[in-house]
């Protein structure tokens, strides 16, 4: 059974940065590329960052992009986002998904884990 | 406001057939799969519909996508009480070089 679980979520401050973490099992990690997509409270979804499953090709929303950064760790079955200079808009539920393509090019997001909640606030 | 459109609610009594619209453009819809999530209230998303009209294993067939030129629908047929969710429609962009959502639809079942 595919398992995604989030962790490293919390109250931050503005400008300050964290760093979530998403431990994956159930499946071979380093075959699939990996997504972070959030929401915000009582809005939709937003897609973050993507990146291949060996780490070549990596994407960011415009919203995020100079600020995060994304990156695996293949031998660790991880996936983590860095988040720096962080705003009161970046305050979500921030879900880690899989990709449904085994290797190649994105195919949508077909597990989700649970989420870690992210608060930006002084 | 989303890259793609969609109605922000939907309704309909137990039984019936509901379709959810989703408008994009050349850049999305156009030219990529369209996908289909469900998020039940206080749980994750969960894919309902991949590559404009291919069902996950578990999805009922009650649940179908189509896509046509710019936009793209799905249908729920046999209305069910716990059909009661948010949908979110969602397609590759290739001019922002990622994946975009619409804003959601509120499905109320009556």
């Amino acid at each position: 059974e595919v398992q995604l679980v989030e962790s490293g979520g919390g109250l931050i401050q503005p400008g300050r940065s964290l760093r979530l973490s998403c431990a994956a099992s159930g499946f071979t990690f380093g075959d699939y590329a990996m997504h972070w997509v959030r929401q915000a409270p009582g809005k939709g979804l937003e897609w973050v960052s993507g990146i291949s499953w060996n780490s070549g090709s990596v994407g960011y929303a415009d919203s995020v992009k100079g600020r995060f950064t994304i990156s695996r760790d293949n031998g660790k079955n991880s996936l983590y986002l860095q988040m720096n200079s962080l705003r009161a808009e970046d305050m979500a539920l921030y879900y880690c998904t899989k990709d449904i393509a085994y290797g190649g090019n994105s195919d949508g997001f077909d597990h989700w884990g649970q989420g870690t909640l992210v608060t930006v606030s002084s | 406001q989303s890259v793609l459109t969609q109605p922000p609610s939907a309704s309909g009594t137990p039984g019936q057939r509901v379709t959810i619209s989703c408008s994009g453009s050349s850049s999305n819809i156009g030219n990529n799969y369209v996908y289909w999530y469900q998020q039940l209230p206080g749980t994750a998303p969960k894919l309902l519909i991949y590559r404009n009209n291919q069902r996950p294993s578990g999805v009922p067939d009650r649940f179908s996508g189509s896509k046509s030129g710019t936009s793209a629908s799905l249908a729920i047929s046999g209305l069910r009480s716990e059909d009661e969710a948010d949908y979110y429609c969602a397609a590759w962009d290739d001019s922002l070089s990622g994946w975009v959502f619409g804003g959601g639809t509120k499905l109320t079942v009556l």
